[in-house]
């Protein structure tokens, strides 16, 4: 099946500071997702993103499908956004079956 | 506007006993997925549902049953339950195999 990578596994940050999470996918996907999850379990769908770029406040996000990637972008991180952030992918031919990377855990501190 | 409710929320079963995980969607989504979270790892897909009246394995089905009751309810039922079924299970819905997923707050499970 679809092979998906999340770099890096852990990551520190002051508050203010900006960071880059990355996604690698093994094969073509029509499905990807970006997804927070908070200190207490909840999931956050923070993008619907097979291709292109969007942004929503002082995130933003953007899949280069042709290169097999997805980077989110967090601007001016503020001690809400700690957690664990997942990629999700689906594939053609696999219908809703997203495969989940093992994510990025993310701590901001003051 | 309530999105996926998940029932019950904590819950601490012994080997071999069963359960039934409830979920329910507000959104008049046609598809319902079951993950399990584990620690360290990503989520895994158990079953889904791509409408009403239709249900698939995912990646690790072995140990559970599902049944799409109608549009809104996707249940999850654990018939004898094992240690290696501790877990977080989470429930979500889309709109559609290619929309953005809405997940429930999960359920923690504890088999002993």
């Amino acid at each position: 099946g679809i092979q998906v990578e999340q770099s890096p596994p852990d990551l520190i940050l002051q508050e203010g500071a900006n960071s880059t999470l990355r996604c690698n996918f093994s094969d073509s996907v029509n499905n990807l997702q970006w997804f927070h999850q908070n200190p207490w379990g909840q999931l956050i769908n923070l993008f619907y993103i097979p291709s292109g770029t969007k942004q929503n406040g002082r995130l933003s996000a953007t899949t280069v499908a042709t290169e097999r990637y997805s980077l989110l972008y967090i601007s001016s991180s503020q001690t809400t956004d700690s957690g664990v952030y997942f990629c999700a992918v689906g594939s053609p031919g696999t219908a809703s079956k997203l495969t989940f990377g093992t994510g990025t855990r993310l701590q901001v501190t003051l | 506007n309530a999105g996926v409710t998940q029932t019950p929320k904590f819950q601490v079963l012994k080997t071999g006993q069963s359960m039934t995980l409830q979920c329910a969607q507000d959104m008049n989504h046609n598809s319902m997925y079951w993950y399990r979270q584990d620690p360290g790892m990503g989520l895994r897909l158990i079953y889904y549902s791509a409408s009403e009246g239709t249900t698939d394995k995912g990646e690790v089905p072995n140990g559970y049953n599902v049944s799409r009751l109608n549009k809104r309810e996707f249940s999850l039922r654990l018939e004898s339950a094992a240690p290696s079924q501790t877990s977080v299970y989470f429930c979500a819905s889309s709109e559609s195999f290619t929309g953005g997923y809405t997940f429930g707050s999960g359920t923690r499970l504890t088999v002993v």
